[in-house]
């Protein structure tokens, strides 16, 4: 059983451009919502997490959307740069067990 | 800058040999993941410890692989006998609540 569905499975974009990834959960127990950016060859780095009662967080060129009712959230990276290209996963967890439950990965390719 | 270590980094051996993973997590975080990752299947939870402590390993198969904590500065997984089907890159993650940091991986190749 997926808990966590991501989309899409790949994204090609121009330098400047916004890419989006989308992801939904099923689990409503889950209460902390990460992302996080994996370059060839490196391990998976956090970039940016978000907890349900927010809507919306910013880091700098990333900014997580979420809605509670639909039980969803999404990555916008803003003027994306060819050094934004990575896969990036999302990912949901809930308090006690911390262990997180991992959508598949989106690869991301932004062209110069 | 602490960082979660992984050794080796790149190991390829041969069916049926036994294969040991090392993992140095973050010092004073008392949570330690393993996960494994393949093209097919993504990122999947091996086995997972708190306070060195086995919470969870049922993402694993129990009957080649086991993973251990001898001391809080070191984890490992095992596999024994490998099996082709074991090539994969092998990911360490330390934490404690709920953000985690990743070590560099173990990437296996099972001939």
């Amino acid at each position: 059983q997926q808990q966590v569905k991501q989309s899409p499975q790949s994204l090609i974009v121009q330098k400047g451009g916004i890419p989006i990834i989308n992801c939904a959960y099923e689990n409503t127990a889950f209460d902390y919502f990460p992302w996080y950016q994996q370059f060839p060859g490196k391990g998976p780095a956090l970039l940016i997490a978000i907890r349900p009662d927010v809507s919306e967080k910013k880091e700098g060129r990333f900014t997580i959307s979420f809605n509670k009712s639909a039980k969803q959230f999404s990555l916008h990276i803003m003027d994306s740069q060819p050094g934004d290209s990575a896969t990036y996963f999302c990912a949901a967890s809930k308090g006690g067990s911390y262990i997180p439950t991992f959508g598949r990965g989106t690869s991301l390719i932004v062209h110069p | 800058d602490a960082r979660v270590t992984q050794t080796p980094r790149h190991k390829v051996t041969e069916m049926g040999q036994e294969v040991t993973m090392r993992c140095q997590p973050i010092l004073g975080h008392n949570t330690v993941f393993w996960y494994r990752q393949t093209m097919m299947q993504g990122l999947e939870l091996l086995a997972y410890f708190r306070n060195r402590a086995p919470l969870d390993d049922s993402g694993m198969p129990k009957d080649r692989f086991s993973a251990e904590m001898p001391d809080a500065t070191l984890a490992t997984l095992k596999i024994q006998p490998s099996e082709p089907r074991d090539s994969a890159v092998y990911f360490c993650a330390s934490g404690l609540g709920y953000e985690q940091y990743f070590g560099p991986g173990t990437r296996l190749t099972v001939t």
